[in-house]
């Protein structure tokens, strides 16, 4: 089945600098592969997603890269800010599970003021 | 759009007894609810999948007689832990699939149950 790997587990930046969050994947049936912030106490929010066929995608301070090839998608976040603080979950969807999501073991990031 | 609503938040029970967590689509119609458990600084893991007006399908090592699932709506689908137990603390989450999104991709999330088990 797909395995999902998320590094690093903890991120700490400075408020202003950019984060950047990788993870690869086994499955090369996986096309669509979303990333959600998750904050205490709270369910996990979908930020951006991207599918296969799209190399790059950008949302304001957040951009998502997918290389197919090398099987693995990066999260970056700019000018980050403190309420960027939360924990950030990668996940991997293969057509053949009936789109299930496999999901990275996630990553918490600290925005420093 | 795209708002699941999950609750209660939070739900704190004698070991023993029952409770019930209810997960709603309030904008659009669900054919797929998942439920996922979630332990401190660990990620999703995924208990069952339900199916509108069919039986859920359980993960492996996931007893079904402990937690039942029912989907009886297109907007609704409920998970009952039985019996609860301490070991069955946990955060509880769940999510749901848009029926008008045709590549059936996006996952939208509950905003979780905290249960303790006393």
């Amino acid at each position: 089945g797909e395995n999902v790997e998320q590094h690093p587990s903890t991120l700490s930046v400075q408020e202003g600098d950019s984060a950047v969050i990788k993870c690869t994947y086994s499955d090369s049936a996986s096309n669509y592969f979303p990333w959600y912030k998750q904050e205490l106490g709270k369910g996990p929010q979908l930020i951006i997603d991207i599918r296969s066929n799209v190399g790059e995608k950008k949302d304001q301070r957040i951009a998502v890269t997918l290389n197919k090839t090398a099987k693995h998608f990066s999260l970056h976040i700019t000018e980050t800010q403190p309420e960027d603080s939360a924990v950030y979950f990668c996940a991997a969807s293969p057509t053949h599970t009936g789109n299930q999501f496999y999901f990275g073991t996630g990553t918490s990031l600290t925005v420093i003021p | 759009g795209a708002v699941v609503s999950q609750h209660p938040s939070w739900v704190i029970c004698k070991s023993g007894t029952s409770v019930k967590i209810e997960c709603r689509s309030l904008d659009f119609q669900a054919t797929t609810m998942f439920w996922y458990r979630q332990f401190p600084k660990q990620s999703l893991m995924l208990m069952a999948t339900s199916n509108e007006g069919s039986k859920a399908t359980y993960e492996q090592g996931v007893e079904k007689d402990k937690f039942l699932i029912n989907h009886a709506s297109l907007t609704l689908s409920t998970l009952t832990v039985t019996s609860a137990h301490p070991e069955d603390s946990s955060f509880y989450i769940c999510s749901a699939r848009d029926r008008a999104d045709s590549a059936n991709e996006k996952l939208f999330f509950g905003s979780g149950t905290q249960l303790s088990v006393l």
